[in-house]
């Protein structure tokens, strides 16, 4: 059974603080994995998919890489506004076309 | 302007009750998902359509029922045999290809039970 695990479950961090958000997951194979952010009482709002090993993609602060067991979602330079709950899926190959999703890091940014 | 929209944003059902949770899209996508999302977990897929008049359960069906009836519309009932409904639902869609499948999201609709 396809698994998904985030870590940690909420991450607090000062304004301009780097850090990685982890993201490890066990698929038979990898048609592709996803990040999303929420924000509060909001729907997921969709940042990257990535598709194999060695892989990366960057969005303003955000870069998102991808290994064989795990993707990190690295967030330099963080800005309060960045604060929200980062959400990472993954969509197994040859199945029916439907996302695993961990449960998610909730990320705090102070100012 | 292209996008989901989910209706009502709250609900609340009463004992035995069974309510409808709206979901539109104007995407043009073929496929359409419903999620549950409860306090600190992650989405759990209730069921998903990947074309009109056909789709299945996902991994927490029991207590829900959908119709696929057009390809815009796919509303989600809750019915009085789902006996823990308090959550926040989300309803997606896709473009049905053969490779990755990027899902996009609607608001979503809070559910609670007086």
């Amino acid at each position: 059974e396809d698994q998904v695990t985030q870590s940690p479950e909420a991450l607090r961090l000062q304004e301009g603080e780097s850090s990685s958000l982890n993201c490890s997951y066990t698929v038979s194979g990898l048609r592709g994995l996803f990040w999303y952010r929420q924000d509060p009482g909001k729907g997921p709002e969709f940042l990257f998919t990535l598709y194999s090993a060695g892989e990366e993609k960057e969005k303003e602060r955000l870069k998102a890489t991808l290994t064989k067991k795990e993707s990190f979602l690295h967030i330099t330079a963080p800005k309060p506004e960045d604060s929200a709950t980062y959400l990472c899926a993954v969509q197994e190959l040859g199945g029916a076309q439907k996302l695993v999703f961990g449960q998610g890091t909730r990320l705090t940014i102070n100012p | 302007d292209g996008g989901i929209t989910q209706s009502p944003k709250y609900l609340f059902r009463k004992e035995g009750q069974n309510v409808t949770l709206s979901c539109e899209q104007n995407l043009n996508h073929d496929a359409m998902y419903w999620y549950r999302q409860d306090p600190g977990q992650g989405l759990r897929l209730i069921y998903y359509s990947q074309i009109v008049n056909d789709f299945q359960k996902g991994d927490i069906a029991e207590g829900y029922s959908v119709s696929r009836e057009k390809k815009e519309s796919f509303p989600l009932t809750v019915t009085s045999a789902q006996k823990n409904p308090t959550a926040f639902y989300l309803c997606a869609s896709s473009m049905r290809t053969g490779g990755v499948n990027i899902q996009y999201f609607g608001a979503g609709t809070r559910l609670s039970v007086l």
